[in-house]
């Protein structure tokens, strides 16, 4: 069974312009949550989708966006880069959005200049 | 505004050994714990879920949850080198709410 997946794995950017993330999750699961992990914050919860619906949302400004398709993949998006952006960026995903269940992909790693 | 809070370490212990790795969260109405484990450069994998005050074992793992104080931990028994990984703590609260992580506790297990 494929784990779950992200792309790109790494993305280096400029301040001002905006990126675009894509996760896969595991075949069968409904829930995709996204993290930011960097050294100094350590890891927090962007927001969670399941079944195309935003059910839950972390303390980050309106510039980090995201969607789930029909399919279950989801995209993250942030607008207007900022240099405190540079992080890595993970997904995780589970059947019903259960954390016992959650599994992780590789993460995409982004660099702000 | 919600926390989990871990002491960064690093902790080492030789091989062989217990490892104890605390975690204490404010959040007096949270209902589920978690312990994950992250090798350097590699995303986080959960090793143990915990619901319930007491102790919950699983192989090497023990997690430790005590409501009460608002505090759960977790001991590696028989500590091995590839144990050595940064052990985050994350707490969810009641429906609805978000899962929580610690900065993390890095463990250095010497042979």
């Amino acid at each position: 069974k494929a784990g779950v997946t992200q792309t790109p794995r790494y993305l280096i950017k400029t301040r001002g312009q905006q990126v675009t993330l894509s996760c896969s999750p595991i075949s069968g699961h409904r829930s995709v949550s996204w993290y930011q992990q960097t050294p100094g914050q350590g890891l927090q919860f962007l927001f969670e989708y399941f079944s195309e619906t935003q059910r839950n949302k972390g303390n980050f400004p309106g510039r980090f966006s995201g969607r789930q398709f029909s399919n279950s993949r989801s995209e993250m998006n942030v607008s207007t880069l900022e240099l405190g952006d540079s992080a890595l960026y993970l997904c995780a995903s589970s059947i019903r959005g259960d954390y016992n269940e959650q599994f992780f992909g590789p993460g995409t790693r982004l660099t702000v200049l | 505004q919600k926390e989990v809070e871990q002491n960064s370490g690093p902790l080492s212990v030789p091989e062989g050994a217990i490892a104890s790795l605390n975690c204490t969260y404010s959040d007096r109405g949270s209902q589920s714990f978690f312990w994950y484990r992250q090798y350097s450069g590699k995303s986080p994998e959960l090793i143990m879920s915990i619901y319930s005050n007491g102790d919950k074992e699983d192989g090497r793992f023990t997690a430790q949850l005590n409501k009460a104080s608002q505090y759960v931990s977790l001991l590696i028994r028989d500590s091995q080198p590839s144990d050595s990984a940064t052990y985050l703590c994350a707490v969810k609260g009641q429906a609805g709410t978000a899962l929580i992580f610690g900065k993390g506790t890095t463990l250095s297990v010497s042979s």
